[in-house]
């Protein structure tokens, strides 16, 4: 069964620091990992993806990091801001035409000021 | 530059009352698809069309019906609304339907409560 897992399912972190936050999924046909990111009354928005030939990828403040072979993968958050407080959503997509997203359950982070 | 828009915004119903959310993109996507959000549930599809004319079922199909007549439409109808259907609602569009396809866009969501 397709399924991805999120830990944890809310994380409070002080402005500054670096919460982490990490998936794992069984179907090895995914092949695009994206992170969506919801503020409350909006929808998600895409944060940053990674597909597995690569083991890390960051953009500005925030890094993929991809295990293949552990079939995780996590979500870093560096000098977190209180603006970075929101939902996060893992996905995966698997490569087989006709597919589509599945998302992880979510995880609700707080940066205190 | 809209990108996906979605309504009514919010909606109350009664038990038993249909009704009809709207979708409509402008990104000529191929791919639109309808998800309900519910807490520690995180998104949960319920139909998807890869194109005018084609629509399929996702993981919480029933009680709900989709038709695609444009590429720019993708209406979510609810036929007999229960309590259990409340839930914020997303219609997302993509430009293809695999994985090479890229980001999926997210509306700014419907919430429905069912009384």
């Amino acid at each position: 069964q397709q399924q991805v897992k999120q830990s944890p399912q809310s994380l409070i972190v002080q402005k500054g620091g670096i919460p982490i936050i990490n998936c794992a999924y069984e179907n090895t046909a995914f092949d695009y990992f994206p992170w969506y990111q919801q503020f409350p009354g909006k929808g998600p928005a895409l944060l940053i993806a990674i597909r597995p030939d690569v083991s890390e990828k960051k953009e500005g403040r925030f890094t993929i990091s991809f295990n293949k072979s552990a079939k995780q993968f996590s979500l870093h958050i560096m000098d977190s801001q209180p603006g970075d407080s929101a939902t996060y959503f893992c996905a995966a997509v698997p490569d087989n035409y006709g597919q589509n997203f599945v998302f992880g359950p979510g995880t609700r982070l707080s940066v205190l000021p | 530059n809209a990108g996906v828009t979605q309504t009514p915004k919010f909606q109350v119903l009664k038990t038993g009352q249909s009704m009809t959310l709207q979708c409509a993109q402008d990104m000529n996507h191929e791919y639109m698809s309808w998800y309900r959000q519910d807490p520690g549930m995180g998104l949960r599809l319920i139909h998807y069309s890869v194109g005018a004319g084609i629509t399929d079922q996702g993981e919480v199909p029933n009680g709900y019906n989709v038709s695609r007549s444009t590429t720019e439409d993708f209406p979510l109808r609810l036929l007999s609304a229960a309590p259990s259907q409340t839930s914020v609602y997303f219609c997302a569009s993509r430009g293809g339907w695999d994985s090479s396809a890229g980001e999926l866009f997210f509306g700014e969501g419907s919430r429905l409560t069912v009384l």
